[in-house]
């Protein structure tokens, strides 16, 4: 079964907003990372928060976790028309080499 | 660097048809992966490969095989294809470190009628 689920399923926002996407898991992780999906094309990786880590930034991106609700959040600020893709979070397990990935929330960004 | 390149992009084939879908990195990856992607299902995991020689089943493996040929390549499998096996499948590679992201091939589109 898979591990992550996001929310929304589907989102829609104004250039310059914020998107908030958030990732709810079922067991304890050792990391939780987030990937972005262009249509027609394969996931390219954006971000990893260690399940030690509260939050973390990476230029517009920041991440948060919180291991007690088993979620994660990822914020994109300033939205751009750009940055309307899929994102998807995953995780893995112990000493798994397994990641599993959520359903994904697709975003877009109207100009 | 390629990267991660998979072949063919598009694939039709009749149902009980057979076909092998090729997956190949040039980054020196141990671990190699096979997903399919399906509207409103998001990616799950066939098989992977936590190194040369080994394979390992995921969440759907039902209906498929894989070969890790080398360090290189990973094959997928499909003996005699149905139509639940439309979908788009994607290859993925990553270092053997537990906290190291997945390089994604760019996907084969496979239609089984």
């Amino acid at each position: 079964s898979q591990q992550g689920e996001e929310d929304p399923q589907a989102l829609s926002i104004q250039e310059g907003e914020n998107a908030t996407m958030n990732c709810s898991y079922k067991t304890s992780i050792n990391n939780l990372q987030w990937y972005r999906q262009n249509s027609g094309r394969g996931l390219v990786h954006l971000i990893l928060i260690r399940s030690n880590e509260r939050e973390k930034h990476s230029g517009r991106l920041r991440v948060t976790l919180d291991t007690s609700k088993k979620s994660s959040s990822l914020l994109i600020t300033a939205s751009r028309a750009a940055d309307t893709a899929s994102y998807f979070c995953a995780t893995t397990q112990g000493g798994s080499e397994k990641l599993v990935f959520g359903k994904g929330t697709k975003l877009t960004v109207n100009p | 660097n390629a990267g991660v390149t998979q072949t063919p992009k598009f694939q039709v084939l009749k149902t009980g048809q057979s076909m092998t879908l090729q997956c190949a990195q040039d980054m020196n990856h141990n671990s190699m992966y096979w997903y399919r992607q399906d509207p409103g299902m998001g990616l799950r995991l066939i098989y992977y490969s936590a190194s040369e020689g080994t394979t390992d089943k995921g969440e759907v493996p039902n209906g498929y095989n894989v070969s890790r040929l080398n360090k290189r390549e990973f094959s997928l499998r499909l003996e005699s294809a149905a139509p639940s096996q439309t979908s788009v499948y994607f290859c993925a590679s990553r270092e053997e470190v537990e906290s190291s992201p997945l390089h994604f091939g760019n996907g084969t589109r496979l239609t089984v009628t």
